[in-house]
């Protein structure tokens, strides 16, 4: 069975980065699909913000391109958010999730509050 | 970007009725269009594919239709268990939502 599990400080002060990890089981993320990052805000808008392929190529959201970073690490069958200079806007429920046209298999989501 | 308007954005049925929830597009998607269900605490789940198409797993109950900019999904006789939001998500370019249906029972 395929499942995602994001973790990462659920705190995080305005100006520092945000740090994410998506550790995937049952499926390499190097086999196909892209890994991508999508979060929830407060009052429920949703927002795609990017995706690592599985040969390692990104994509972004064109309103995040400044601010955001994608890594993976294959060994650990792990993807990896970075998101620089966060503000209180950036308070969300983040998800991972697998995509090919659909996103299929999504975790559970870790909310992270931006907050002094 | 693409546009996303859904509606409603709060809905209550009672158990049987057909409830229908619609989504416009911004510009032309062709059938570039999923829906989700989402219930309380958990992972979003994927319904319907590519507008029409129906995951696998999922109650024929659920069931989408349309395509170009306005697309909906029905569910034929509303259970229980459906109490949940639901919300469309267009990938004719980089992926947009649509703002959400909470859907409750009367």
């Amino acid at each position: 069975e395929i499942q995602l599990q994001e973790s990462g400080p659920g705190l995080v002060k305005p100006s520092q980065s945000l740090s994410l990890t998506c550790s995937v089981t049952g499926y390499t993320i190097t086999s196909g699909y892209d890994w991508s990052w999508i979060r929830k805000f407060p009052g429920n808008k949703m927002e795609w913000m990017g995706y690592i392929s599985y040969s390692g190529s990104t994509n972004y959201n064109p309103s995040l391109k400044s601010r955001i970073s994608i890594t993976r690490d294959t060994s650990k069958n792990q993807f990896f958010l970075q998101l620089n200079s966060v503000t209180t806007e950036d308070t969300a429920t983040y998800y991972c999730a697998r995509y090919s046209d659909y996103f299929d298999y999504w975790g559970q989501g870790v909310m992270v509050t931006v907050s002094s | 970007d693409i546009q996303m308007t859904q509606s409603p954005s709060f809905l209550s049925a009672s158990v049987g009725d057909r409830v229908t929830i619609n989504c416009k597009a911004s510009q032309n998607i062709n059938r570039y269009l999923n829906w989700y269900q989402q219930k309380l605490g958990e992972a979003p789940k994927l319904l319907i594919y590519n507008a029409n198409s129906l995951q696998t797993g999922i109650p024929s109950r659920f069931s989408g239709s349309g395509s170009g900019t306005d697309f909906t999904l029905t569910i034929s006789s509303l259970q229980p268990e459906d109490v949940a939001t639901y919300f469309c998500l267009q990938h004719n370019s980089w992926p947009t939502f649509g703002s959400g249906t909470k859907l409750e029972i009367k």
